[in-house]
């Protein structure tokens, strides 16, 4: 089973603020996705990538930056943090020939004061 | 606009009774529907599938039934025990890699 790997667990920061939100996943999988989850809302998706230095939007994209350095690691930018981005976000991954099949972190919950 | 629902937010159901979480969707070309489980502090994780050529799909306790003609489904959890409580997620895909997901249903199992 995948092993993906956020950090950190949880981060408070402020309007304006600028944050980093880690993903590694051990499992060589291809695809990376990162995802929001708010209630009333379940799960959507911010940006996803098909490899070291791909990059694709995904269905909430506004404030936010990715950028996938390896095979491994998947990076999700908030460069301007807003209240409106406080939220429970989740990295997931999944390989190629089944591509439909997420193996998700553990979650990180960041605070925007 | 949410091409996945799920109709109930939350449900209650007693140990040992058959929890029914109902989904709904609009685009044609989903065909492949998982469900994802999730508990408190945990991220979701994948409980069971179907694919729109099939109307059943029967997994231990838990069973989809699919209605591609009315675009619905639901997962039945027999038996539901309280470790089963936790958050169900309906979700579609395409035959893509791409999975949209409904808002949830937070099943509660009192013993």
């Amino acid at each position: 089973e995948a092993a993906v790997t956020q950090s950190p667990r949880n981060k408070v920061t402020v309007t304006g603020g600028n944050v980093t939100l880690s993903c590694r996943q051990t499992n060589s999988h291809n695809y990376m996705y990162w995802y929001r989850q708010d209630t009333g809302h379940g799960l959507r998706l911010i940006h996803y990538s098909y490899g070291a230095g791909n990059l694709q939007i995904g269905d909430v994209p506004d404030g936010y930056k990715a950028t996938r350095t390896t095979q491994e690691d998947f990076f999700l930018l908030l460069e301007l943090a807003s209240p409106s981005q406080t939220s429970l976000y989740f990295c997931a991954s999944s390989d190629w020939s089944s591509a439909e099949t997420l193996y998700f972190g553990s979650g990180t919950r960041l605070t925007v004061l | 606009q949410q091409q996945v629902r799920q109709s109930s937010q939350s449900l209650t159901v007693w140990e040992g009774e058959t929890a029914i979480l109902n989904c709904s969707y609009e685009n044609s070309a989903f065909d492949y529907f998982p469900w994802y489980q999730q508990f408190p502090g945990e991220g979701p994780a994948l409980l069971i599938a179907i694919r729109s050529v099939s109307d059943k799909k029967e997994d231990g306790r838990f069973t989809i039934f699919f209605n591609k003609r009315e675009k619905n489904l639901s997962l039945h959890i027999k038996d539901s025990q309280p470790g089963d409580s936790a958050t169900y997620f309906c979700a579609a895909s395409p035959n893509t890699n791409k999975v949209v997901f409904g808002t949830g249903t937070r099943l509660q199992v009192l013993p």
